[in-house]
């Protein structure tokens, strides 16, 4: 079982209303990712770190925000919550470095938080 | 069109049969494939990882890739009930930041 946990599982929020997502690991991983999948639909990276103090934008970043203060807790915030936001999403972390070959990949995925937006 | 094109399913097997999910990409930077196994209202679990060409086997499982025709593979033997569940690839190249997944395909094991 993966050390890497998201809450909530689910949220139902407003439209217009301010949300952070939170994303846990406790493998000292360096780099997480938070990735939003829809149904049947491929994943898509919205925001990346390689360690504290790091962040980068892929390519659903423009409506939400990401820190990394700390090597454990990635948090996604959305500002203003919209219906097309509406989605599940997902965090994963992986080392930076180690042998295993798991720094190239999105090795651990937390269960996900779906959101729903009103 | 993606970059990483999976075969889109859903697919439906009887229990014992060998199962063949397929993935062709665009991208020649691609250095390193994945398959991920996805249940319902789950995240994806990392189930194979290949570096380059080659084959690599792990149980029931064996991940083929074939660089030169960009396409890669994941064979399950035995299949059971319990492999039920979307398969996704993913990929990505030397020194990037992210990979690129596929859309995945839903797989059915009947008993």
């Amino acid at each position: 079982e993966a050390d890497i946990y998201q809450t909530p599982r689910y949220l139902v929020i407003g439209t217009g209303k301010k949300i952070t997502l939170e994303c846990s690991q406790t493998m000292g991983h360096d780099k997480m990712y938070w990735y939003q999948q829809d149904p049947g639909m491929e994943l898509h990276l919205i925001h990346y770190s390689y360690g504290v103090n790091s962040t980068e934008k892929g390519d659903l970043s423009s409506e939400s925000t990401v820190s990394r203060i700390r090597t454990e807790h990635f948090p996604l915030t959305l500002e203003s919550a919209r219906p097309s936001h509406t989605s599940q999403y997902l965090c994963a972390s992986s080392p930076r470095t180690g042998g295993a070959g798991f720094e190239n990949t999105e090795a651990f995925f937390g269960q996900g938080t779906r959101l729903t937006v009103v | 069109q993606k970059e990483v094109e999976q075969d889109p399913g859903p697919l439906s097997v009887p229990e014992g049969a060998i199962v063949s999910l397929n993935c062709t990409y665009s991208n020649s930077a691609f250095q390193y494939f994945m398959w991920y196994r996805q249940y319902s209202r789950k995240g994806p679990e990392l189930l194979m990882y290949t570096y380059s060409s080659g084959n690599k086997e792990d149980g029931r499982f064996t991940a083929q890739v074939d660089k030169s025709s960009k396409y890669i593979s994941l064979f399950i033997r035995d299949s059971q009930p319990s492999d039920s569940a979307t398969y996704l690839c993913a990929m990505r190249g030397t020194n990037a930041g992210k990979s690129t997944f596929g859309d995945g395909t839903t797989l059915t094991v009947k008993p």
